[in-house]
């Protein structure tokens, strides 16, 4: 089993749209919790991050843990087409990090 | 410009030549690490370093070596590189604060035949 599991999609959604994406994961000791977003042919790039179960809002981005599920989430409210990329959760064990595979996100004009 | 960078950038080579793949970073970071990036199996960590000297083993090190001799530099050495060892490689840095922020390189595609 995977330390961190992630829907690959294809997601694809119109402007506009609210969008969800999610992870699980089977390691106790993840103490943090992070979004990246990768664009075609680069690397990726920090989008949010969490320690704790709870939300957590950045404009039109809210990050949501809940730690005895072993979830997280990441919701994109009002999307929009320069939204579309590759999002990879991500999580911290000491001093390793453990990510998953991205969800290739589309949003059409 | 703060940024991570590496090189090559495209590389193609053949099984058993020894490479290295090069990785700076200017932000004065004590964290580096080394990624690979494989379809369906997503990012996964290979070695990172603490900083100068200290080098610890990631998800899946194996047939790869690293050395952290100088802060800024991070470089990723293939001894006898195989064609499973063909991906994308990402190098990164940080500074471990609250948020975990790594920083990304542009990414090196290598191709082993």
């Amino acid at each position: 089993q995977k330390e961190v599991e992630q829907d690959p999609g294809p997601l694809s959604v119109p402007e506009g749209a609210i969008v969800s994406l999610n992870c699980t994961y089977s390691n106790s000791a993840f103490q943090y919790f992070m979004w990246y977003r990768q664009y075609s042919r680069k690397g990726p790039e920090l989008l949010m991050y969490t320690y704790s179960s709870g939300n957590k809002e950045d404009g039109r981005f809210t990050a949501q843990v809940d730690k005895s599920s072993k979830y997280i989430s990441l919701f994109i409210r009002d999307s929009q087409p320069s939204d579309s990329a590759t999002y990879l959760c991500a999580m911290r064990s000491g001093n390793q990090f453990y990510f998953g595979t991205g969800t290739s996100l589309t949003v059409i004009p | 410009e703060a940024q991570v960078t590496q090189n090559p950038r495209y590389l193609i080579t053949v099984t058993g030549k020894k490479l290295t793949v090069t990785c700076s970073q200017n932000m004065n970071h004590e964290y580096m690490s080394w990624y690979r990036q494989d379809p369906g199996l997503g990012l996964r960590q290979i070695y990172y370093s603490m900083n100068v000297e200290v080098t610890d083993k990631g998800d899946v090190p194996e047939g790869y070596k690293v050395s952290r001799k100088e802060k800024r530099n991070f470089p990723l050495i293939l001894e006898s590189p195989s064609p499973n060892q063909t991906s994308l490689y990402f190098c990164a840095s940080s500074v471990l604060g609250l948020n975990n922020e790594q920083f990304f390189g542009p990414g090196t595609r290598l191709t082993v035949l």
